[in-house]
């Protein structure tokens, strides 16, 4: 069954540096999201991308955050500066209409120190 | 802001009893109620949607009902097994366009022999 992909499965970063994570969407769906969830609380949706620009975002995607599909597999998601508060669970998902719910990968556990 | 509540955080039955799981929301109706279980430390895996103007879906051992007047999702497992022991994450997709997911805080089953 085809997987979303998400690397690095872990990823302990200083606070004040740069991280990017990495997802490779199921290869015929062409919408792409964000969630994070902290520890112990809900998953929350950070970001959606639909034909190469963000379709919806939260107010947890501020301007710390960005998208980019860089090519045709990849999705990436970065925050330029991290806070200890983004520490989280970060998943990527993607869709395609027909299926029915979303294909989640198995998350970036993103530790900020 | 659209809220959602799952029933108490955890649920614990014994085997081959059925596990009745419930999600409430407030304002305004979905286009789809998706639901969703997952494992510790994995991403959310896609079970069952359930469209606004549908009332009960059915796969294998799963069933779930959708009340528009009470705002109400029942999500059942059938003849439950040790293997079900997961949360169960309810999530609302509001307007039906592969928007984003809204998640309710899940509840945690387990199956004991």
């Amino acid at each position: 069954e085809p997987e979303v992909t998400q690397t690095p499965s872990h990823q302990v970063t200083q606070m004040g540096q740069e991280v990017i994570l990495r997802c490779v969407p199921i290869s015929n769906h062409l919408y792409f999201y964000w969630y994070r969830q902290i520890l112990g609380q809900k998953v929350e949706f950070l970001v959606s991308f639909y034909n190469n620009e963000i379709s919806e975002k939260s107010e947890i995607f501020d301007d710390q955050f960005s998208v980019e599909r860089p090519d045709g597999s990849n999705f990436t998601l970065k925050i330029r500066s991290t806070k200890l508060e983004d520490s989280a669970m970060y998943f990527c998902a993607s869709f395609e209409r027909g299926y029915g719910g979303y294909t989640f990968g198995s998350g970036t556990r993103l530790t900020v120190v | 802001s659209q809220k959602i509540e799952q029933n108490s955080e955890a649920l614990n039955i014994q085997e081959g009893k059925t596990a009745t799981l419930t999600c409430n929301y407030t304002n305004y109706s979905p286009a789809y109620l998706q639901w969703y279980r997952q494992d510790p430390g994995r991403g959310p895996v896609f079970l069952l949607l359930i469209r606004e103007n549908e009332k009960e879906k059915r796969k294998e051992r799963l069933k779930v009902t959708f009340d528009t007047t009470l705002k109400q999702s029942l999500f059942h497992i059938t003849a439950s097994q040790p293997a079900d022991s997961a949360t169960y994450l309810c999530a609302l997709d509001l307007t039906g366009t592969a928007s984003k997911l809204t998640f309710g805080t899940g509840t945690r089953l387990q199956v004991t022999l």
